[in-house]
């Protein structure tokens, strides 16, 4: 079955340390693939996305992702996070661009002082 | 500003009744979405709407319906018939296609569903 894993519930990491979420698919060709935030109680903001091209993506708040097509990978980082990156963070894909989006579980991420 | 509204922003219904959640959107999208979301599930879809007047079932439509009678509107009703209807519900648009955000998801902020 097609699936989208996030292999990580649950991150804990110090304010100004680097971060890295973790994003895996099993679909036999490319998906368009995208990082969503959500903050308690909220809806999702889009981080980034690939659809083809440069597989370095740059996205808002400092976030970057890249896509690895021979791991099947998407994996999302940044280099120093900020207690205001603490979320819960979906990877998703998407097989023909109409958003009907597979979403992963989600990685919650909580930032210490 | 454009975007999406939900609305009740939080909503407790009695077992047996059909409740029924509202999102409107001003983006001029013609696509919609319902997700539900559960913790440690991620979100998972309901019903989606590409266009006005016509509707798809997602991947759990069971004990749910939809409209689409104007391109802003995409109304959810949770009815009776859903065995487990407490999550929280999340509505979104795009614009399909081409274009900068193509197959980007905008949401609305969400529903709380409380079955008591």
């Amino acid at each position: 079955a097609q699936s989208v894993t996030q292999p990580d519930i649950h991150i804990t990491v110090s304010e100004g340390a680097s971060l890295e979420l973790r994003c895996n698919y099993s679909y036999g060709a490319t998906p368009y693939l995208f990082w969503y935030v959500q903050s308690p109680g909220q809806g999702l903001q889009l981080l980034l996305k690939y659809f083809s091209g440069d597989t370095l993506v740059q996205g808002i708040k400092g976030f970057e992702a890249e896509f690895k097509r021979s791991q099947s990978s998407f994996n999302l980082r940044k280099p120093s996070v900020h207690w205001s990156d603490a979320a819960e963070y979906f990877c998703a894909v998407d097989l023909d661009s109409w958003g009907k989006l597979q979403f992963g579980a989600g990685t919650q991420v909580v930032v210490t002082p | 500003d454009g975007g999406i509204t939900q609305s009740p922003k939080y909503l407790f219904r009695k077992e047996g009744q059909n409740v029924t959640l509202s999102c409107e959107q001003n983006l001029n999208h013609d696509a919609m979405y319902w997700y539900r979301q559960d913790p440690g599930q991620g979100l998972r879809l309901i019903y989606y709407s590409q266009i006005v007047n016509d509707f798809q079932k997602g991947d759990i439509a069971e004990g749910y319906s939809v409209s689409r009678e104007k391109k802003e509107s995409f109304p959810l009703t949770v009815t009776s018939a859903q065995k487990n209807p407490t999550a929280f519900y999340l509505c979104a648009s795009s614009t399909p296609g081409t274009g900068l955000h193509t197959g980007e998801l905008f949401f609305g902020e969400g529903s709380r569903l409380t079955v008591l």
